[in-house]
């Protein structure tokens, strides 16, 4: 099975700072198609996940701009250029490039 | 409104059976494949099964094969997962999520599932 690995586990950041989520894959997640399939997800405490990204730059429909994605091969970013209050919950990365499906371990933002 | 319910979730014995139920509405359910997802908790998210449009192809997590059975019926526009010889290490929040564009772009919004004597 592909492993992700995100770090840090743990993320306090002061508000209106940046902040940035590292995701590595065992495997690369570039599938044979050409298409590298990475998503991020943030869970808001209490709520269901949301998606963010997928084929890591592909902003979803009401993800704010200062949220972004980006990386290649086995190694993700998932960058926020200035936190909100909003922004507290875990974030997650996820490949679909190699069955099963994996995801990282979660990354938890909290307001420092 | 496009969305997703979950429901069928409870307090189940070790070794009990439990079926999942995923509603979906406002959207052509029978074009999308489906997902569940799981969480224990306090803890991540984890992949359980995935299901193609017309149901003929299905996948596991290794920690569910043979023990858990997705299904699908496009006429009534529901996603199922059976769940036999359920552990205490399957109590989560089970969630359904739909593959659109790009995986998991909707999500229900849970039905717990707990396994205790």
């Amino acid at each position: 099975d592909v492993v992700m690995t995100q770090s840090p586990l743990s993320l306090p950041v002061a508000l209106g700072q940046p902040a940035s989520i590292s995701c590595r894959s065992s495997q690369s997640l570039l599938h044979s198609d050409g298409t590298t399939y990475l998503s991020w997800f943030q869970q808001r405490p209490g709520q269901s996940p949301r998606r963010l990204f997928y084929n890591v730059s592909k902003r979803d429909s009401g993800v704010p701009d200062r949220f972004s994605g980006s990386g290649s091969g086995t190694d993700f970013t998932l960058k926020i250029s200035r936190v909100e209050a909003e922004d507290v919950g875990v974030y997650y990365c996820f490949q679909i490039t190699h069955w099963p499906r994996t995801f990282g371990q979660g990354t938890k933002v909290e307001i420092k | 409104e496009v969305q997703l319910v979950e429901s069928g979730g409870g307090l189940v014995q070790p070794g009990g059976s439990l079926r999942l139920s995923c509603a979906a509405s406002g959207f052509s359910f029978s074009n999308y494949w489906m997902n569940w997802v799981r969480q224990a908790p306090g803890k991540g998210l984890v992949w359980v099964s995935h299901i193609d449009s017309d149901g003929t192809n299905t996948n596991y997590a290794d920690s569910v094969k043979g023990r858990f059975t997705i299904s699908r019926d496009n006429a009534k526009n529901t996603l199922y997962l059976q769940m036999n010889s359920l552990r205490v290490e399957d109590t989560a929040v089970y969630y359904c999520a739909r593959d659109g564009s790009g995986p998991f772009d909707l999500w229900g919004q849970g039905t717990l599932v707990t396994v205790s004597s």
